[in-house]
């Protein structure tokens, strides 16, 4: 059984160059979400498809940062321009339906900007 | 303020011992209350869900939810070394909120 599966697993960047983060969530799930979690923190909320529209990117920081999911199953985070700042884990997660369902996360991708 | 709150501990316990943890939250709206855990560099993972107030058991575990003090807890009974990890807990209206994460050790 798939869980959410998230590529590459490590990525080291250097300062100023341009990276893509892959999400792939569970089949049938609609709601698809991503998160920056930093060391010591809780996941910090990015951004939340329902199904190919961004139902709600509030979280994203700045935009260096876009993610999109054209075909409402796999979603791709994009983050140019990187700064040292942007150094984090990124998780995905998906859910069924959305709203108040339960989410089940990937590992996360390890980025490090340097 | 931030939406959820919890101590970030460091917590240590002897093996068998009850564990407490505990995060409280600013708006009385929120409906789903959840408990992750995680596992050094894996991906959270759901333990308790819990929809409005009450209390909910799964085998070792204890999930309470006091809505009129805006306050969640997670009970461990009987813990064991395999349980250290990091436990976060959640809250959700559309979005998810989460807690900073309690770090957790048992000691055998």
């Amino acid at each position: 059984g798939a869980g959410v599966s998230q590529t590459p697993s490590n990525k080291v960047t250097e300062k100023g160059k341009y990276v893509e983060l892959r999400c792939d969530p569970i089949s049938g799930h609609t709601a698809l979400y991503w998160y920056r979690q930093s060391l010591g923190q809780g996941p910090e909320f990015l951004i939340y498809f329902q199904g190919t529209g961004a139902a709600d990117d509030s979280g994203l920081p700045n935009d260096r940062f876009f993610a999109v999911r054209p075909e409402g199953s796999v979603s791709t985070l994009k983050i140019q321009r990187t700064e040292r700042g942007d150094s984090a884990v990124y998780l995905c997660a998906s859910s069924q339906t959305g709203a108040g369902d339960t989410q089940y996360f990937g590992p996360g991708t390890r980025l490090t900007v340097l | 303020q931030k939406e959820v709150e919890q101590d970030p501990g460091p917590l240590s316990v002897p093996e068998g011992a009850i564990v407490s943890l505990n995060c409280t939250y600013s708006n009385s709206a929120f409906q789903y209350f959840m408990w992750y855990r995680q596992y050094s560099r894996k991906g959270p993972e759901l333990l308790m869900y819990t929809y409005s107030s009450g209390n909910k058991e799964d085998g070792r575990f204890t999930a309470q939810v006091d809505k009129s003090s805006k306050y969640i807890s997670l009970f461990i009974r009987d813990s064991q070394p395999s349980d250290s990890a990091t436990y976060l807990c959640a809250i959700s209206d559309n979005q998810f909120y989460f807690g900073t994460g309690t770090s957790l050790t048992v000691i055998p």
